[in-house]
């Protein structure tokens, strides 16, 4: 089944702990990117990247690190929580930057908890 | 800060009727253009792509955009209970080397029976 897997779906967290949410896609899909959901803000990015070792910003890139070693794989890394990091995240893909590919496929969310 | 708006909502339209939900986004230079569907708990879903100005339609979906004026909406047709959603708005901007997708913050549509 073509999907993108994230992991945890839940996670609690105390400040400083350093965590990582995990991101895999199984559609050969070259753009990956992460989001946060907020309530009254909505869903903003915080990184994408549009191939293997091209990652960049997005509108909310502070307190978080990314990497894409693998097409199929874009970590999501806090190297330091905060409590304003308090979220719920979501990965998505698509198979290529650029019209008519750009359909995005989300993961089910990860609901994260800094205290 | 390129913006998109939408309406926040709610929404609520009767069972049958035709709902409405707009957009505004604030950079010109913008490609592409989406609307995804939000049920509750659940990670949203792409429900219409548009690209160029005028009309897409899809079933009971139609999109609209007006580059000019900065505008997409999207049209739901004989609305029903199950299209009781949150609607985001999307708008790509792929100048350049950046390629920066800016959700709107979703405008909550109830359909009552």
């Amino acid at each position: 089944e073509a999907q993108v897997t994230q992991n945890p779906r839940y996670l609690i967290t105390v400040t400083g702990k350093k965590l990582t949410v995990t991101c895999s896609q199984n559609m050969n899909h070259e753009y990956m990117s992460w989001y946060r959901q907020d309530p009254g803000l909505g869903l903003r990015q915080i990184y994408y990247s549009m191939n293997v070792e091209v990652t960049d910003k997005g509108d909310v890139p502070e307190g978080y690190k990314v990497s894409r070693k693998e097409k199929r794989n874009f970590p999501l890394i806090l190297e330091s929580p905060s409590p304003n990091q308090t979220s719920l995240y979501f990965c998505a893909s698509s198979l290529a930057p650029g019209p008519p590919n750009e359909k995005l496929f989300f993961g089910s969310g990860t609901q994260l908890s800094v205290l | 800060q390129k913006e998109v708006e939408q309406n926040s909502g709610p929404l609520s339209v009767p069972e049958g009727a035709i709902a409405s939900l707009n957009c505004t986004y604030s950079d010109r230079g913008s490609q592409s253009f989406f609307w995804y569907r939000q049920y509750s708990g659940k990670s949203p879903e792409l429900i219409m792509s548009i690209y160029s100005n005028g009309d897409k339609e899809d079933g009971r979906f139609t999109a609209q955009l007006n580059k000019a004026s900065q505008y997409v909406s999207l049209l739901i047709r004989d609305s029903q209970p199950s299209d009781s959603a949150t609607y985001l708005c999307a708008v790509i901007n792929s100048g350049g080397s950046n390629y920066k997708l800016t959700f709107g913050k979703g405008t909550l549509l109830t359909v009552n029976p």
